[in-house]
């Protein structure tokens, strides 16, 4: 079956521009994450979605940055007037419903690079 | 703030030798888990963990959770080009939130 897919792939824009990233998760998959990860270095957690649930949106760094999840489908991470510290690899990974130890499954991400 | 700190950051071997990567935290994690990422892609599962004191091997791989389920080790013998990448630990949550570790790059030369 088909994996996490995540577009754009590459997304190069200037400084205090919008951007928009799309995910859409494993079918079936209530979790879905999103991290950023800048060049070298690992994974920072971002924002949480399990099913119906509130979203855990402890990691987003300020208020530029918002995600929305249609359902348990397609989910959509926007920043507002985008900053060169913005510039990364944003990575989405979805999982199956919410028992301990599940597996993440992790697209390929969003390399965002801005001017 | 839970946090998990990996060693090495960065690690150069030869083809042949072993290696230890280690993460290690203040908190308890209700599982561990250590993935692999390859440049240009995701971070791929290689094992959980859930149980303290709890020993898995993966062909090379052994990997331990420590027993009061705070620290995790990698083991690697006998290294080979194909075992480089990101390694990256990740600690789950109560709540399940997952949170990962900076990553050990490694880099194994033939």
């Amino acid at each position: 079956g088909a994996g996490v897919s995540q577009s754009p792939s590459n997304k190069v824009t200037e400084k205090g521009k919008d951007v928009e990233l799309r995910c859409d998760p494993i079918s079936g998959h209530t979790a879905l994450y999103w991290y950023r990860q800048r060049l070298g270095q690992g994974l920072e957690f971002l924002i949480y979605f399990q099913g119906n649930s509130a979203p855990d949106k402890s990691g987003l760094p300020s208020d530029r940055f918002s995600a929305e999840r249609t359902g348990e489908s397609v989910s959509t991470l926007t920043i507002q007037r985008t900053q060169q510290e913005d510039s990364a690899v944003y990575l989405c990974a979805s999982s199956p419903s919410g028992l301990a130890g599940r597996r993440l499954y992790f697209g390929p991400g969003t390399r965002l690079t801005v001017l | 703030t839970q946090l998990l700190e990996q060693s090495p950051q960065f690690l150069s071997i030869q083809e042949g030798e072993n290696l230890t990567v280690y993460c290690n935290s203040s908190s308890v994690f209700s599982s561990l888990q250590w993935y692999r990422q390859e440049p240009g892609e995701g971070p791929v599962l290689l094992v959980t963990v859930v149980t303290g004191g709890e020993v898995k091997k993966l062909k090379r791989l052994t990997f331990q959770f420590g027993d009061a389920r705070k620290d995790s080790s990698l083991h690697i013998t006998a290294a080979q080009p194909g075992d480089t990448g990101l390694y990256l630990c990740a600690g789950e949550t109560g709540g399940f939130k997952t949170i990962f570790g900076a990553g050990t790059r490694l880099f194994v030369k033939a």
